[in-house]
This record gives C-alpha cells, structure tokens and sequence, in this order.
C-alpha cells in the first residue's frame, strides 16, 4: 500500500499560468515533506520542503502548502516556464528514517 | 565538485549473472542510499547508510547487498540477477538521514 500518492500522473498548463500538484500520504507519523524535480536522464534534484509544523514554505516562484488535517500537501508554481517540464516527485520522512517517494507527476508546461 | 556520482550508466545482464554499481560522494556527506526507480512507483528505497560502517535495508532489499567501503563509496551488489530487477537505480548523499538528499544521475539495468 502505497503511503504516498500522486493521483495525477500528468498535468498540462499554458506558459505564464500556475501549476498545481497534488499529494496525499495516509501516515501521520510523517513529520518532514519534500519536493524533487527530475529531468530525462538525471537524478532528482531537490526543490523545496515544508516541515509538519508549517503550513506553507515559499521560495521563489515555488510554494508548497501542507494541510496536516487532510494529509494533503500542493506545490505551486507561479508563472509556470516551459524549463518547469519535468517529473515531479513528493516525499515524506519520518523522523529522518527514509523517504517515501510519491509515484511522481509529469508537468508539461506549453509554450 | 562531482557530486554524486554513478557507474556504469548502462547495463545488460543475462538472468543469474551478477554485478556490483558503483557509487561515489565528494561532499563528505555521511549517509548514502540506493533506490530504484519504476514506472509508476516512484523511488523505492533498498538500502542506506546512515554513516560510515552501518547499513540498513530499505523498503525493497530483497535480491540486493551493499558496502559501505569508506565514507565516500557505497555499492550495490546483485549476487544473481531476476528479470524482476530491471529498473534505473539511483544512489544518493545527504549530509545526515534527515537532510536534503542528492542524486547521482543513475544506472539503467536491465535483465534479460
């Protein structure tokens, strides 16, 4: 049973608008939340995180919201560039244990 | 800086060989991991080292081994591969377990 989703597996949005993405984790022993980009042939490289004891973490054009109640955290992209197209992984840690990884997102960000 | 980095970047193995993937850190970071990557499930975590001379299994260790060899080198072993273990394999460093993690830009295998 997957402990981290990522229900969509792909999104596409026009240059300029906002991107959305979307997680659900079930565990709530889930303390730490990151965001990784990856493109073709690269490793993931990190983006950005939120500790549980946030509600949103901002950094540049990049937010990520985290909604403890529902177990759901957004990343947020705002203007969306077409250098934006990639796979997007969420993950979870739990008490600097591992990492569970989402079954990532890809982006497509249209020109 | 190299940073995190893999060999070989491709691989062919017939069922029942075995292989060693090589990883490497310049960052003098202390833990390092093996994942592997398939369509739809993300990364799976195998194994880690949380610092220099300790290994624990991850989510998937099954049919898999590892070295910690000194702080900068850990490998990943297949003693005898299954067609079930094609997949990209990506290892990772991070200054201790509970930090942001970097990739190495990953090994495709696959087995035959």
């Amino acid at each position: 049973d997957q402990q981290v989703k990522q229900n969509s597996p792909s999104l596409s949005v026009q240059e300029g608008r906002i991107s959305i993405l979307n997680c659900d984790y079930t565990n709530s022993m889930f303390d730490y939340f990151l965001w990784y980009k990856k493109y073709p042939a690269e490793g993931p490289t990190f983006l950005i995180s939120i500790s549980s004891i946030k509600d949103k973490n901002e950094d540049g054009r990049f937010t990520v919201f985290l909604n403890k109640s529902a177990k759901h955290l957004s990343l947020h992209i705002v203007p969306s560039q077409p250098g934006d197209s990639a796979v997007y992984f969420c993950a979870a840690d739990n008490a600097g244990n591992m990492l569970t990884f989402g079954g990532g997102t890809r982006l497509m960000v249209k020109p | 800086n190299a940073g995190v980095t893999q060999t070989p970047k491709f691989q062919v193995l017939k069922t029942g060989q075995s292989m060693t993937l090589q990883c490497a850190q310049d960052m003098n970071h202390n833990s390092m991991y093996w994942y592997r990557q398939d369509p739809g499930m993300g990364l799976r975590l195998i194994y880690y080292s949380a610092s220099e001379g300790t290994t624990d299994k991850g989510e998937v260790p099954n049919g898999y081994n590892v070295s910690r060899l000194n702080k900068r080198e850990f490998s990943l072993r297949l003693e005898s591969a299954a067609p079930s273990q094609t997949s990209v394999y990506f290892c990772a460093s991070s200054e201790a377990v509970y930090n942001e993690q970097f990739f190495g830009p990953g090994t495709r295998l696959t087995v035959l």
